[in-house]
């Protein structure tokens, strides 16, 4: 079983769509989270982090079950340009970070 | 505007050559990663230093592959012998430490044939 678990999609959204992704993570010393959003054929970008209280940047909204060592990322009314590959990333405690396969994205007009 | 620096962006050899990347990690960092990137795989940690210590290794094939830095503002990747399979793009990333963002190079891009 991989470290990091997300759902590869894809996911086909018109734009205004609201949308999930989900992740899971297997180590429970994690100590930190992230989404990271890769364009195709460039590199993993940061886009958030993901708090314990669960946190939003506009758009985006991350949230993060502990217990359950569950990750979530939803993007509402979504645009054209959100269209990429999202990666979920979690940190050890000894400052590892592995990273999940990625769920890709694609809106459409 | 800090970034990793990555060497060579694209890369072309004979299965059987040595190839070696190079990294620079952004001023100040202390830790940095080895990942490589495949349609099939996903992004796989390969290595990862901090304060140039090797900390973990063990995503990387030990016969072929191995990962040094000789000092702060260098980390290198080295396959010896290459293999076709080797083909991937190899990123770099580097950060403060635990908890912390990490940021990647733009990837030394490897086709072996």
């Amino acid at each position: 079983r991989k470290e990091v678990e997300q759902d590869p999609g894809p996911f086909n959204v018109p734009e205004g769509a609201t949308v999930a992704f989900n992740c899971t993570y297997s180590n429970s010393a994690s100590q930190s989270f992230f989404w990271y959003r890769q364009d195709c054929r460039k590199e993993p970008k940061l886009l958030m982090s993901v708090y314990s209280s669960g946190n939003e940047d506009g758009r985006f909204t991350a949230q993060l079950n502990r217990a359950s060592q569950y990750i979530s990322l939803l993007i509402r009314d979504s645009k054209l340009s959100d269209s990429a590959t999202y990666l979920c990333v979690v940190n050890t405690n000894a400052g590892k970070s592995t990273f999940g396969d990625g769920t890709t994205l694609t809106v459409k007009p | 505007d800090a970034r990793v620096t990555q060497t060579p962006r694209h890369k072309v050899t004979e299965m059987g050559q040595e190839v070696t990347m190079r990294c620079q990690p952004i001023l100040g960092h202390n830790t940095v990663f080895w990942y490589r990137q495949t349609m099939m795989q996903g992004l796989e940690l390969l290595a990862y230093f901090r304060n140039r210590a090797p900390l973990d290794d063990s995503g990387m094939p030990k016969d072929r592959f191995s990962a040094e830095m000789p000092d702060a503002t260098l980390a290198t990747l080295k396959i010896q012998p290459s293999e076709p399979r080797d083909s991937a793009v190899y990123f770099c990333a580097s950060g403060t430490g635990p908890g912390n963002t990490i940021y990647f190079g733009e990837g030394s891009w490897l086709t072996v044939v």
